[in-house]
């Protein structure tokens, strides 16, 4: 299996634009994961899907970012409007029992 | 809230030298707990991974034990090289928070040959 791909891998966009992360979970897998990782405060839980159902988004900073699963293989997180402080890595991981397997993450930069 | 805490936050060492990664929570409460390594500007690669019900786990030159009763975690790595220098993370799912993991900050590791 190729594991979670994501893509980009890296964006470079101005504040204000809209912003649209994309991740391909392991197949077979039923949990889908988008963190966020910074400097200042590391990895946090953005939200998680179970069967391409969102189960917990309480980790979304706020109504800019909307996360959506349409299939079993294909995951969106979009930013709109983007700010500068939205600039960090972005994870998505997928998991079928107990591990979790993480992307190479996308690492975004908001001017 | 749980919260992980790893200590120390960066360690160098010699290579050949055998370490200790510690990882502390503070709800024992806890489902399984994982060990990550993330190499820089990559993603997180899973090491292991222990049960709640599970002491230890052994992968190759890894070993990591689990004391659910005193909220601790140790990764240990025998006969480290330069190769395993990286950015070592445990996360800790718990069993009320559904399936989210609570990370640690990390452990910086660099081995020098």
């Amino acid at each position: 299996d190729a594991g979670v791909i994501q893509s980009p891998r890296h964006e470079v966009t101005e504040m204000g634009q809209e912003v649209t992360l994309r991740c391909k979970p392991i197949s077979g897998h039923d949990y889908l994961f988008w963190y966020r990782q910074t400097m200042m405060r590391g990895l946090e839980l953005l939200i998680y899907f179970n069967n391409n159902v969102p189960i917990d988004d309480s980790g979304m900073p706020e109504d800019r970012f909307s996360a959506k699963m349409p299939n079993a293989s294909f995951s969106t997180l979009k930013i709109q409007p983007s700010e500068p402080r939205d600039s960090a890595v972005y994870f998505c991981a997928s998991s079928l029992h107990n591990e979790q397997f993480f992307g190479p993450g996308t690492r975004l930069t908001v001017l | 809230k749980q919260e992980v805490t790893q200590i120390p936050a960066a360690l160098s060492v010699p290579e050949g030298e055998n370490l200790v990664l510690n990882c502390s929570f503070t709800d024992s409460a806890i489902y399984n707990l994982q060990w990550f390594r993330q190499d820089p500007g990559k993603g997180l690669t899973s090491l292991l991974l222990i049960q709640s019900s599970q002491r230890e786990q052994t992968s190759g030159r890894l070993n990591a034990s689990l004391d659910k009763s005193s909220g601790r975690s140790t990764l240990y790595i025998a006969a480290s090289q330069p190769g395993d220098s990286a950015t070592y993370l445990c996360a800790v799912k718990h069993m009320e928070y559904g399936n989210k993991l609570v990370f640690g900050a990390g452990t910086i590791l660099r081995v020098k040959s």
